[in-house]
């Protein structure tokens, strides 16, 4: 069965650290995309990651992708109290199905 | 451009009764998803609609669960009848065809079941 795990579940931090968030997933894909989602608000896409080794930043939050180690991270830099939501991972499998495999998600709070 | 929308945004109905989610997807998207989050888990897909047709069904949980895109716009998923494990929150996500599918998620249907 096709599996997407990311950890922490749940990750509580001050204004100013940094911290990743792991993805790791159990079938060949070099599609893999980041979301965030606030309570009761739609998945808002942050990152798309193409190919292995793909690098992406925006703002304070960078994704990168490992394809080799079927690997995705979202590091944050320097948090601030705006970041505080729910962090998603989905794979594309390489099946061609184009349905995605959502990890558990991360909730995230920054707290001031 | 508009979102994708979905219609309503909570719905609470008792065991038996029949519920109908809509989604209406981004103007000239063709591809067209459901997924659900069950309360504490992940979210897992439902089915796959290109244009009209469903590409994809796989995730469907079992025939009590009816999706239709009438003319290849939006979608109904119709759940009868209703059990206590079908609550939760569906998504709707529409792409572009052939757009290295990056998909554009609705902010959901909270659905309950009593």
């Amino acid at each position: 069965e096709l599996k997407v795990e990311q950890n922490p579940l749940f990750l509580s931090m001050q204004e100013g650290k940094n911290y990743t968030i792991y993805c790791n997933y159990s079938t060949t894909s070099d599609r893999l995309y980041w979301y965030r989602q606030d309570p009761g608000k739609s998945l808002e896409s942050l990152f798309v990651l193409l190919s292995n080794g793909a690098v992406k930043q925006e703002g304070r939050l960078m994704a990168s992708l490992d394809t080799k180690a079927r690997l995705s991270t979202l590091h944050i830099t320097a948090a601030v109290h705006d970041l505080s939501a729910t962090y998603f991972c989905a794979v594309d499998p390489d099946s061609g199905t184009y349905k995605y495999i959502f990890g558990t998600g991360t909730r995230l709070k920054v707290l001031a | 451009e508009a979102g994708v929308t979905q219609f309503p945004s909570h719905s609470v109905i008792e065991k038996g009764q029949t519920v109908t989610l809509r989604c209406d997807p981004i103007s000239g998207h063709d591809n067209l998803y459901w997924y659900r989050r069950v309360m504490g888990k992940e979210i897992k897909f439902l089915l796959h609609f290109v244009k009209e047709s469903k590409q994809d069904e796989s995730g469907m949980p079992n025939n009590r669960f009816l999706a239709e895109r009438t003319g290849g716009t939006y979608s109904t998923l119709k759940v009868q009848p209703a059990e206590l494990e079908d609550s939760g929150v569906y998504f709707c996500a529409s792409s572009r065809l052939g757009a290295y599918n990056e998909q554009f998620f609705g902010p959901g249907t909270r659905l309950t079941v009593l």
